[in-house]
């Protein structure tokens, strides 16, 4: 699976939009791309993924560039729960696609 | 939405004991399941893919004999940490991908915190 590249750390004012970027330089052709967060000592929880298209649920929206080496996901009105280290994982989507995790992004949402 | 849950939330044990952690997807069959490990300020670690009726697939590096995992059922995986020593403290996680789910989605459960003694 593709290598991913994420700032160590960010910050976000609350109410503002958080946008976290991503690269995967080296993304094959048949490979999504994942974000999910982790809440200090949670589980990760799954936030959104997509392939080449934009994609947008309740949660987040994720923005992938045209080349599809890098993406960004945005967090459009960021609260105090939004805390959290984010991780961007690239992984074939089959059977036997694992998870592999980086270091992720923290994310500090300030008031 | 998808529950993964796992048992116990946290436990302490002495040196040299072993100590079983279960991973259980609530509502939902899991074709297959996921260990990880996670240290303090560090990211998960894979440790180990399990499918439901066969043997586990171990990461470089992870002692099979040491982390014993079965997977007795579609929805029941656990991690026995054998003889657990002090720097097997960590947090451990599971994960499951549903079975039957168009994208193969994969959902954790909420961690177990090993502390041994």
């Amino acid at each position: 699976d593709a290598k991913t590249t994420q700032p160590t750390s960010m910050d976000c004012a609350e109410g503002r939009a958080a946008n976290l970027p991503c690269n995967h330089s080296t993304i094959s052709g048949n490979e999504y791309v994942y974000w999910y967060r982790q809440i200090h000592s949670q589980g990760p929880q799954y936030i959104i993924h997509g392939l080449k298209n934009n994609e947008t649920n309740e949660m987040a929206s994720l923005i992938i560039t045209e080349d599809r080496k890098s993406s960004t996901l945005i967090l459009p009105h960021a609260t105090l729960r939004d805390t959290a280290v984010y991780y961007c994982i690239v992984r074939v989507n089959n059977q036997g696609g694992k998870l592999i995790f980086g270091q992720g992004t923290e994310l500090s949402v300030k008031p | 939405g998808a529950v993964v849950s796992q048992h116990p939330s946290w436990v302490i044990c002495k040196s040299g004991t072993s100590v079983k952690i279960e991973c259980r997807s609530l509502d939902f069959q899991a074709t297959t399941m996921f260990w990880y490990r996670q240290f303090p300020k560090q990211s998960l670690m894979l440790m180990a893919t399990s499918n439901e009726g066969s043997k586990a697939t171990y990461e470089q590096g992870v002692e099979k004999d040491k982390f014993l995992i079965n997977h007795a059922s579609l929805t029941l995986s656990t991690l026995t940490v054998t003889s657990a020593h002090p720097e097997d403290s960590s947090f451990y996680i599971c994960s499951a991908r549903m079975r039957g789910g168009l994208y193969n989605e994969q959902f954790f459960g909420p961690g177990t915190r090993l502390t041994v003694l």
